[in-house]
């Protein structure tokens, strides 16, 4: 099947800091990637959509200044939390739809904690 | 707003079948109904996929009546290993994939 791969797995950095997360398809080309959050026992809460070459949609609720989302090419989303928070950590998974289908892939997941 | 859900937790022993149900109104009328497990700390593993009627695998079952308002996934004989958190995935008109609220499997020697 279709992999996506997600970096780092897992990070820690201090408050105040700016985190980037790389999500990539590896074997297809992605139009269409999905950045969710989960914390603690919740469900995967989904923060944004980003199609390659415009803009990211967010969700209500989720800053676009603080979530950076940029993809530039049909294999490679990234997303940064900018002026990271203790509340700001999370388990951040990506998802990639193949170009053409609606089918999902998704990455391994990024734990990020911030001190 | 959307809201795709399912019952927090379910127990169940070792052999048994379990079915995990779904609710999901107004979702896209083209698209996929997907279901999807978690482990800890990992993203979500895929399980099995379905349109309309029923759909079978090595795994599992799908069920989706004919409004499509809900599914249900079946496993058939679940050991200590499918301890996990099961997640359905549903697109609605607006283009989201949105996750379920999740149920907690816990699957007893």
């Amino acid at each position: 099947g279709a992999v996506v791969s997600q970096h780092p797995s897992r990070v820690i950095c201090k408050s105040g800091t700016s985190v980037k997360i790389e999500c990539r398809s590896l074997d297809f080309q992605a139009t269409t990637m999905f950045w969710y959050r989960q914390f603690p026992k919740q469900s995967l809460m989904l923060m944004a959509t980003s199609n390659e070459g415009s803009k990211a949609t967010y969700e209500q609720g989720v800053e676009k200044d603080k979530f950076l989302i940029n993809h530039a090419s049909l294999t490679l989303s990234t997303l940064t939390v900018t002026s990271a928070h203790p509340e700001d950590s999370s388990f951040y998974i990506c998802s990639a739809s193949r170009q053409g289908t609606a089918e999902a892939f998704f990455g391994q997941g990024t734990r990020l904690t911030v001190v | 707003l959307a809201k795709t859900t399912q019952p927090i937790s379910m127990d169940s022993y070792e052999g048994q079948e379990v079915n995990i149900t779904c609710s999901h109104n107004n979702i896209a009328t083209n698209d996929y109904i997907t279901w999807y497990q978690q482990f800890p700390s990992q993203g979500p593993r895929f399980i099995i996929q379905g349109y309309k009627t029923k759909v079978t695998n090595e795994v599992a079952s799908l069920f989706i009546p004919a409004d499509r308002k809900s599914s249900t996934l079946s496993l058939p004989r679940v050991s200590l290993s499918d301890t996990a958190v099961y997640y359905c995935l549903v697109r609605y008109n607006t283009d989201k994939l949105i996750f379920g609220t999740g149920t907690r499997l816990q699957v007893f020697p």
